[in-house]
């Protein structure tokens, strides 16, 4: 079982419907939780992070986190052309030994496109 | 501030050859991690490092790769001999303060092709 999946898309939406993005993480010690955003042929940046079980709002964007059953989830309402990427999720799970280092995990991502 | 800064940007080189890639961080930033993307892996953690000191290397395919942090602002990442399935692009990625609460800035990575 790979540590973290997603939704394999491709996703496409139209212009201004709500987009689902979907990943489940296997390691219960995961204890933050984020989205990235990867332009093709660029870099991944961070579109939000959570920790607490419930929702988080940042404009269009909100954050869906259910530690019990181990999944997280991205939806962006109003999606609009430049929504169109990879969307990455990664998880945090501290280092063994119980310091404050941890490792970053990333799942293989869903391709969004919004299409006008 | 400049940003994560890797070098070189792109690389092609024949199987067998020795392959060095560099980051320079982002200054006052304690955490450096470096990441591979394949369109059928994803992005991998290879390595990182806390305080220049590597914490996890789990993610290090094998002894033809190896990292190090000589300091807090330089971080190589070499692979000897190459061969053709590390073809990837080399993401470099730094981080400030707790692990927990910190996001990761990118580098804008380094794209190998072996031939």
């Amino acid at each position: 079982q790979k540590e973290v999946e997603q939704n394999s898309g491709p996703l496409s939406v139209p212009e201004g419907a709500i987009a689902s993005l979907n990943c489940t993480y296997s390691d219960r010690g995961s204890q933050s939780f984020f989205w990235y955003r990867q332009y093709s042929g660029k870099s991944p940046e961070l579109i939000m992070f959570i920790y607490s079980n419930g929702d988080k709002e940042d404009g269009r964007f909100t954050a869906q986190l259910n530690k019990a059953s181990q999944y997280v989830s991205l939806l962006i309402r109003d999606s609009q052309p430049s929504d169109s990427a990879t969307y990455l999720c990664a998880v945090r799970t501290p280092h063994a030994g119980g310091t404050s280092y941890g490792k970053l995990t990333f799942g293989q991502g869903t391709i969004l496109t919004v299409h006008p | 501030d400049a940003g994560v800064i890797q070098s070189p940007r792109h690389e092609v080189t024949e199987m067998g050859q020795e392959v060095t890639l560099r980051c320079k961080p982002i200054s006052g930033h304690n955490s450096l991690f470096w990441y591979r993307q394949t369109m059928m892996r994803g992005l991998e953690l290879l390595i990182y490092f806390n305080n220049n000191v590597p914490i996890d290397d789990s993610g290090m395919p094998e002894d033809r790769f190896s990292a190090k942090m000589p300091n807090a602002s330089f971080s190589t990442l070499k692979i000897q001999p190459s061969e053709p399935r590390d073809s990837a692009v080399y993401f470099c990625a730094s981080m400030q303060g707790r692990v927990n609460t910190g996001e990761l800035f990118f580098g804008e990575g380094s794209r190998l092709t072996v031939l």
